[in-house]
């Protein structure tokens, strides 16, 4: 069964730092971009980019880029999103989710909450 | 980036009844790369179409999406009970990949 399995949630203080992550199973990791997918309370869906463990490659959309950091580890199978210095602003749910062509975002992660409050 | 309008916003139906959500794109989705995701309360979103009109694994044949260039349709039959939820529509063909703002399917 492929599955992407998130880490449990968060809460920090506005400044700090953060990484979450995704573990896949159920296929072959390299073979396909994951997705990170924010959604803020009582919100609609945010792209925020996609990477490629085959090769590294990394798309950010502009709104996000330079704010997080989107990587992979090969030899676990896992994806990962951090932050340097996190805000308020960033406290939401975030989502990983397996990205091909044709079939869009096919496997989703549970999702990962991320509190940021002082 | 590719704007994605849905309408309507809340859609207030019976059981029983056909939902037909509309998704408008600010400009053509490339090779029309268009999805629809299901999302009910504190669950993470469902794919239930790709590339505007095949549905995903699982999905049953009551679902059923259409359209191209920058008018798509997400079409419910007979909604049960389990079918009212948020509905997003997704555009993946041009970086960045965007989502619609949301439909909600409510009981009536």
């Amino acid at each position: 069964e492929v599955q992407l399995v998130q880490s449990g949630a968060e809460v920090k203080k506005p400044g700090e730092s953060l990484q979450i992550s995704c573990q896949a199973s159920g296929y072959i990791f390299t073979h396909h971009y994951i997705a990170w997918v924010r959604q803020r309370p009582g919100k609609g869906l945010e792209w925020m980019g996609v990477f490629y463990p085959g090769d590294s490659d990394t798309r950010y959309n502009p709104s996000f880029q330079g704010q997080v950091t989107i990587s992979a580890d090969k030899s676990t199978s896992t994806a990962y999103l951090q932050w340097r210095s996190l805000k308020a602003s960033d406290t939401a749910v975030y989502y990983c989710a397996r990205f091909h062509l044709p079939y869009a975002f096919d496997v989703w992660g549970q999702g990962t909450m991320v509190t940021v409050s002082s | 980036e590719i704007v994605l309008t849905q309408s309507p916003g809340t859609l207030s139906l019976s059981p029983g009844e056909r939902a037909t959500l509309s998704c408008r794109a600010s400009q053509s989705v490339t090779n029309n790369y268009l999805a629809w995701y299901q999302q009910k309360p504190g669950q993470a979103p469902r794919l239930l179409v790709y590339g505007v009109s095949n549905r995903a694994t699982g999905i049953p044949g009551k679902f059923s999406g259409s359209g191209s260039g920058t008018d798509f349709t997400l079409t419910i039959n007979r909604l049960d009970p389990e079918d009212f939820a948020v509905y997003y529509c997704h555009q993946y063909g041009t970086s960045p990949q965007t989502f619609g703002q949301g439909t909600r399917v409510e009981i009536k």
